[in-house]
């Protein structure tokens, strides 16, 4: 079956522009969560839904980030006003429930800003 | 959970070894312990999710154990074989659902 889509793949955009990343998850999977990894670092939580909800938003950089859920299915994550430390792979992985599930991750969308 | 680590931070095994790497973790507000393998240009790869105190399990060549009193875990890969190469990440699981994700541990094999 299909996995977890991400888009765009690669996006470099100029310093101070917005920016929208999508994740489509594994069908029927309920809880979707956002990751970072900027240039030598490890894994970066920044937020989690469960359906359309987020209960957890504690990761999140800053409030020039923010994102959405709907219909329990595609993600926005949205980057307002980009800074060049924004620049990373911004990774969305799914699971069948929130916890002790395994994740499964899409292929990501690097972030350049310029 | 608040600190993941994981050591060591890289690894050279001949092929055909044998090696094993840690995953620790504070062991008040646990609820999972998750193994993720991550090879180059790829995305992470679940591996395994243990909840329970000394849990094992297994898949192929690899396992892993888990300590939930004294806040450890090992992976244990058995006769490494070149395609095992990869940054393998471990991640601590509370009950506000969030992962908290270890550094990884990279590991290289020599054919």
């Amino acid at each position: 079956g299909a996995g977890v889509s991400q888009s765009p793949s690669n996006k470099v955009t100029e310093k101070g522009k917005d920016v929208e990343l999508r994740c489509d998850p594994i069908s029927g999977h309920t809880a979707l969560y956002w990751y970072r990894q900027s240039l030598g670092q490890g894994l970066e939580f920044l937020i989690y839904f469960q359906g359309n909800s987020a209960p957890d938003k504690s990761g999140l950089p800053s409030d020039r980030f923010s994102a959405e859920r709907t219909g329990g299915s595609v993600s926005t994550l949205t980057i307002q006003r980009t800074q060049q430390e924004d620049s990373a792979v911004y990774l969305c992985a799914s699971s069948q429930q929130s916890r002790a599930r395994e994740q499964y991750f899409g292929p990501g969308t690097r972030l350049t800003v310029t | 959970i608040l600190n993941v680590e994981q050591s060591p931070q890289s690894l050279h095994v001949q092929e055909g070894d044998s090696t094993n790497f840690t995953c620790s973790f504070p062991s008040s507000n646990f609820y999972a312990l998750h193994w993720y393998r991550w090879e180059t240009a790829k995305s992470p790869e679940a591996l395994f999710v243990m909840t329970l105190n000394g849990d094992e399990k297994k898949k192929g060549r690899i396992s892993a154990t888990l300590n939930t009193k004294e806040g450890y875990s090992y992976l244990y890969i058995k006769g490494s074989q070149p395609e095992d190469s990869a940054t393998y990440l471990c991640a601590g699981q509370g009950s506000n659902y969030q992962l908290i994700w270890g550094a990884g541990t990279k590991l290289i094999i020599k054919p």
